[in-house]
């Protein structure tokens, strides 16, 4: 079945210390979207890529990045992680025509 | 700032029970209005995508409907079972074109007693 897979599921890291989630699709979708959701608060849209083209949205921390190396794949890189970061990260993908989106399962970041 | 709001929070409801919650949204450049189930530790799954005005959608128990000129939307489901016990979140888009952007609401969390 074509889905959006996430790695890892549950990632522990500590306060400072670099970290990446990965994100891969086989939808073949050419829109990749990274959200944030802090416990009982609403996804938050971080960035998203349309095809190589980056969006940042205005209030997303320098503190985070993304990198699209190809259509399938898409990761995001928290430099220094602080407590606030931990969350739920949630990737989803779309096509450019329907602009409805498909999520994968999450991983939920632990900051110590 | 864009916000959308769901109620109720959370919810208990025992089986068999029929249940509804409440989107709200700008009404101003209304573009798409989604609803997604969202069960522990899988993928929030697409359950409908409305963009007219008074548009109802049904799948199986579950149904919503759309005011845009109001800014709500209704997702109902009749004769709730164990299974249906999710977080069910609405997002609103205002503006398609190469973005597509969803804002979310909190989310209501459904659960369901046998």
């Amino acid at each position: 079945d074509a889905m959006v897979i996430q790695n890892p599921r549950y990632q522990v890291t500590q306060f400072g210390k670099p970290v990446t989630l990965s994100c891969s699709q086989t939808l073949n979708h050419n829109v990749m979207y990274w959200y944030q959701q802090k416990s009982s608060q609403a996804p938050k849209l971080l960035f998203h890529y349309y095809d190589k083209d980056f969006n940042n949205e205005a209030d997303t921390p320098d503190n985070f990045q993304s990198r699209r190396p190809n259509t399938s794949f898409c990761f995001l890189d928290i430099r220094s992680p602080g407590l606030g970061d931990a969350a739920m990260y949630l990737c989803a993908t779309s096509d450019s025509l329907t602009y409805e989106q498909y999520f994968g399962p999450g991983t939920r970041l632990t900051v110590t | 700032i864009l916000n959308v709001e769901q109620s109720p929070q959370s919810l208990h409801v025992q089986e068999g029970d029929s249940t509804n919650f409440t989107c709200s949204f700008p009404s101003s450049n209304f573009y798409a209005l989604h609803w997604y189930r969202w069960e522990t530790a899988k993928s929030p799954e697409a359950l409908f995508v409305m963009t007219l005005n008074g548009d109802e959608k049904k799948k199986g128990r579950i149904s919503a409907t759309l005011n845009t000129k109001e800014g709500y939307s209704y997702l109902y489901i009749k004769g709730s079972q164990p299974e249906d016990s999710a977080t069910y979140l609405c997002a609103f888009s205002n503006y398609g074109g190469s973005q597509g952007n969803l804002i979310f609401g909190k989310g209501t969390k459904l659960s369901v007693k046998p």
